[in-house]
């Protein structure tokens, strides 16, 4: 079973700071999708990367897939309270079904 | 912009009934998909759906679940006896390669 493991869980930090979340699992995965996730609505995909070491930039948002495709980060800079949500990664393959990880709820305090 | 639209948004059932779930996909994508989110977990994978057969199901996707794509537009998820364990988030998705895009889902509740 592959598993993604994000952390940290929570975090909670000021408008104006910087921040990283982290995705990771034993497995390597053909590609790895972030999404946000509003209460009660459907992920929203943010970004998709494919090769390894690859890095995607989203306006403040930056992503990195890992050197063997295991792993992810999300980059932030000076977050902004709209960027308040449930970040979720997920990766693709060998089937053809996402595999989720739990998410991180991010909260930017004005 | 193209979306993935479902319906009903809620559909309150009691155990043992038949739900059916419905979906409009983005309109030239090829691969759709149902996902779960039971309460406070995490989205699951259901089943993969391309060319009109099914392509990969997980092991929650058991007898008593069975998709369809009846005219060519509409994806449909059905429960034929639902359980109380049943009771989640259900969101449909599409895709045409690759990058899949979610429907807002439809909560359903087994009382």
């Amino acid at each position: 079973t592959q598993l993604l493991e994000q952390s940290p869980q929570f975090l909670s930090i000021q408008e104006g700071e910087n921040l990283t979340v982290y995705c990771n699992s034993s497995s390597v995965f053909s590609s790895l999708q972030w999404y946000r996730q509003e209460p009660g609505e459907g992920p929203v995909l943010l970004v998709t990367v494919v090769t390894g070491g690859e890095v995607k930039k989203l306006k403040r948002l930056t992503f990195q897939f890992g050197d063997a495709r295991k792993d992810s980060s999300l980059h932030i800079t000076a977050a902004q309270p709209g960027d308040t949500g449930l970040y979720l990664c997920a990766g693709l393959g060998p089937g053809d079904g996402l595999t989720f990880g739990k998410g991180t709820h991010l909260i930017i305090q004005p | 912009e193209p979306e993935v639209t479902q319906t009903p948004s809620h559909q309150v059932t009691q155990m043992g009934q038949e739900v059916i779930l419905r979906c409009v996909p983005i309109s030239n994508h090829l691969y759709f998909y149902w996902y779960r989110q039971i309460l406070g977990q995490k989205v699951e994978f259901l089943v993969s759906f391309y060319n009109n057969e099914i392509s990969e199901k997980s092991e929650i996707f058991d007898d008593q679940f069975s998709v369809e794509r009846p005219d060519g537009s509409n994806f449909t998820l059905k429960i034929r006896s639902t359980k109380l364990e049943d009771s989640a988030m259900y969101f449909c998705a599409s895709s045409f390669y690759g990058e899949l895009f979610f429907g807002e889902g439809s909560r359903l509740t087994v009382l």
